[in-house]
């Protein structure tokens, strides 16, 4: 039972670079999320999608990209990286409509640009 | 004003001890509130949901008070393995759930 997956765990970037972090889901959620969580800031929305061909900006969207062709992948792109992306990053899946307790996290991705 | 806050701590605690954290929320239309725990460099995983009667669950009491807007974990007999960061998360029916920075507790031996 794999959950929820991203890849890749960890990334280097130059600043300038493009990269995509990618999200799979095997629970069958319409809904997928992309957070951010930097020291003293908690996690951050920064896009999210309600269901497959669907992308909604969250809090924190600019510098990003989603898409969502396919209901079980969500991914995020940085298409100029900079410092400021520095951030762990994490992918979530729900079942129900930001259901606290039917939300499910990947293990994380860290990205670091240079 | 954040939407959700919490203490940072870190609160270090002899094993056994009882702990109890707090969160405020701003926004009064808030309906469901949750703790969730992250272990270091670790995804957050849910904890227990926050009912308004307030919940229990093992060593762990959860509890809402609405008029005052504040949320409250209470941790019996702390464990080594308690030691972990506590989140605050607030949702306010909307597309969004909004996590507070986490309290961090360290239970030492």
């Amino acid at each position: 039972n794999a959950g929820v997956t991203q890849t890749p765990k960890f990334r280097v970037l130059k600043t300038g670079q493009s990269m995509t972090l990618l999200c799979a889901q095997d629970m069958n959620h319409e809904y997928m999320y992309w957070y951010r969580q930097d020291p003293g800031m908690g996690l951050r929305l920064i896009h999210y999608s309600v269901g497959e061909g669907t992308t909604a900006k969250g809090e924190v969207p600019d510098g990003y990209n989603v898409s969502r062709l396919k209901k079980q992948n969500f991914l995020l792109g940085l298409e100029s990286a900079a410092p400021s992306q520095t951030s762990v990053y994490f992918c979530a899946s729900s079942l129900a409509r930001s259901s606290g307790n039917t939300i499910y996290f990947g293990e994380g991705s860290w990205l670091t640009v240079v | 004003r954040k939407e959700v806050e919490q203490d940072p701590g870190p609160f270090n605690v002899p094993e056994g001890a009882t702990v109890a954290f707090n969160c405020t929320y701003s926004n009064s239309a808030s309906q469901s509130f949750f703790w969730y725990r992250q272990d270091c460099r670790k995804e957050p995983k849910l904890l227990m949901s926050v009912y308004s009667s307030g919940n229990e669950d093992g060593r762990f009491t959860a509890q809402l008070n609405r008029a005052s807007q504040y949320i409250s974990l209470l941790i019996r007999d702390s464990k080594l393995s308690d030691s972990a960061t506590y989140l605050c998360v607030v949702n306010k029916n909307t597309d969004k759930l909004i996590f507070g920075t986490g309290t961090r507790l360290q239970v030492f031996p």
